[in-house]
């Protein structure tokens, strides 16, 4: 984290309804990536958007939506299409395009459908 | 995607050294090879990255082998704060969105 905030914490959801999980970062990074992970596996790409106003599908898009409009955030909003949303969730930013970098990641919000 | 394999897990003693191995056979000569650490209900945390050379940081150091198709992360001397899942990572230059792919880790446990 250190320049990363993602909100709330912990979030509870019923079927059926919407939510959004918030990014925020003061780090001017350009690039930002949304990952999904569940119990005892790795992370998957969900969104990843290496500019303002654009943005990339992942591996496991579908049932999810993104927007990009300020460079400082990057909300994911899960829908109700997404069949299987409890998981935590990771965001991500990068300085720059480049693989010679480092990522840095938020604390994760922990979604739980009810 | 060049893909990376790990042991699910490993233990180590505190205050022993830590060699957590990684290979890739299939890795191209564009691919950069990064650790990353995952400490329980954390996101993860950047360790390291090189290309060929050998690398060392305040947090580890970075053991690529001459053929680059495998590597070993070194933890000098293990704390029980070193207690995560290690990723290996490989990263393509000539990936447009230099995501990063995450396989399965290695759980690291550490003893006191």
């Amino acid at each position: 984290d250190g320049g990363i905030t993602q909100s709330p914490k912990y979030l509870f959801r019923k079927e059926g309804q919407n939510v959004t999980l918030s990014c925020e970062q003061n780090l001017n990074h350009d690039a930002m990536y949304w990952y999904r992970q569940d119990p005892g596996q790795g992370l998957r790409l969900i969104y990843y958007s290496q500019i303002v106003n654009d943005f990339q599908k992942g591996d496991i898009a579908e049932g999810y939506s993104v927007s990009r409009e300020k460079k400082e955030s990057f909300p994911l909003t899960v829908t109700s299409a997404q069949k299987n949303p409890t998981a935590f969730y990771l965001c991500a930013v990068q300085r720059g395009f480049g693989v010679n970098t480092e990522a840095f990641f938020g604390q994760g919000t922990r979604l739980t459908v009810v | 995607d060049a893909k990376t394999t790990q042991p699910n897990s490993m233990e180590s003693n505190e205050e022993e050294p830590v060699h957590l191995p990684c290979n890739h056979s299939t890795i191209s000569g564009t691919d950069y090879i990064h650790w990353y650490r995952q400490l329980p209900s954390q996101g993860p945390e950047y360790v390291i990255h090189g290309l060929t050379s050998n690398v060392n940081n305040r947090m580890a150091s970075l053991a690529i082998a001459e053929d680059r198709k495998s590597s070993t992360l070194i933890l000098h001397r293990a704390t029980l704060r070193d207690a995560a899942v290690y990723y290996c990572i490989l990263r393509d230059y000539n990936n447009a969105g230099n995501m990063l792919t995450f396989g399965g880790g290695t759980r690291l446990m550490v003893k006191p």
